[in-house]
């Protein structure tokens, strides 16, 4: 799985768009960018992933640059619920293995 | 549907006794996965059941034990416990089939503390 680099924190005004960065520059062809977070205490939970357009859904969107080696999530209006900590990771999809998860950003939202 | 769920919540051991944590999940998953996550770091995977009937190790094995009971139910299990296994443990499912692949539902996490 490629290796992911994300930034240690970041913070945002509630009702102000998150964008959370993530560079994965030895991504391969066939990897997917997976984003989940983990509100303290609680087990992570999935919010989108991408191959390579850009994805929406009722959390999130993901934007992946073209050249697939780095990507943004996208809160489009932070909530003081959205503090936790995000999570990139990169893999292929299909089979049943781990997810490797890094460091990741802690991101908190300001009121 | 209760989803993933984990027993017991919290458990405090002594050095040298055995427990075994429980995970179940109600969504026909063939995919069950174990992690563990120290303090301040990721989740760590100790080891993963692909399907009914099979088991494979993770990154963090040793000291660990596994059953995949049924399709539901995958324990996990400390012969002897020591302080280093103090941890949070998180147990998951997925269905690697569905179409959005790799889309792993996690539980509530044991907090295990070992004196």
């Amino acid at each position: 799985d490629a290796k992911t680099t994300q930034p240690p924190s970041m913070d945002c005004a509630e009702g102000r768009a998150a964008n959370l960065p993530c560079n994965h520059s030895t991504i391969s062809g066939n990897e997917y960018v997976y984003w989940y977070r983990q509100i303290h205490s609680q087990g992570p939970q999935y919010i989108i992933h991408g191959l390579k357009n850009n994805e929406t859904n009722e959390m999130a969107s993901l934007i992946i640059t073209e050249d697939r080696k780095s990507s943004t999530l996208i809160l489009p209006h932070a909530t003081l619920r959205d503090t936790a900590v995000y999570y990139c990771i990169v893999r292929v999809g299909g089979s049943a293995r781990q997810l490797t998860f890094g460091s990741g950003t802690q991101l908190t939202v300001l009121p | 549907n209760a989803g993933v769920t984990q027993t017991p919540k919290f458990q405090v051991l002594k050095t040298g006794q055995s427990m075994t944590l429980q995970c179940a999940q109600d969504m026909n998953h063939n995919s069950m996965y174990w992690y563990r996550q120290d303090p301040g770091m990721g989740l760590r995977l100790i080891y993963y059941s692909a399907s009914e009937g099979t088991t494979d190790k993770g990154e963090v094995p040793n000291g660990y034990n596994v059953s995949r009971l049924n399709k539901r139910e995958f324990s996990l299990r400390l012969e002897s416990a020591a302080p280093s296994q103090t941890s949070v443990y998180f147990c998951a499912s997925s269905d690697p089939t569905s179409p959005n692949y790799n889309e792993q539902f996690f539980g509530p996490g044991t907090r295990l503390t070992v004196l």
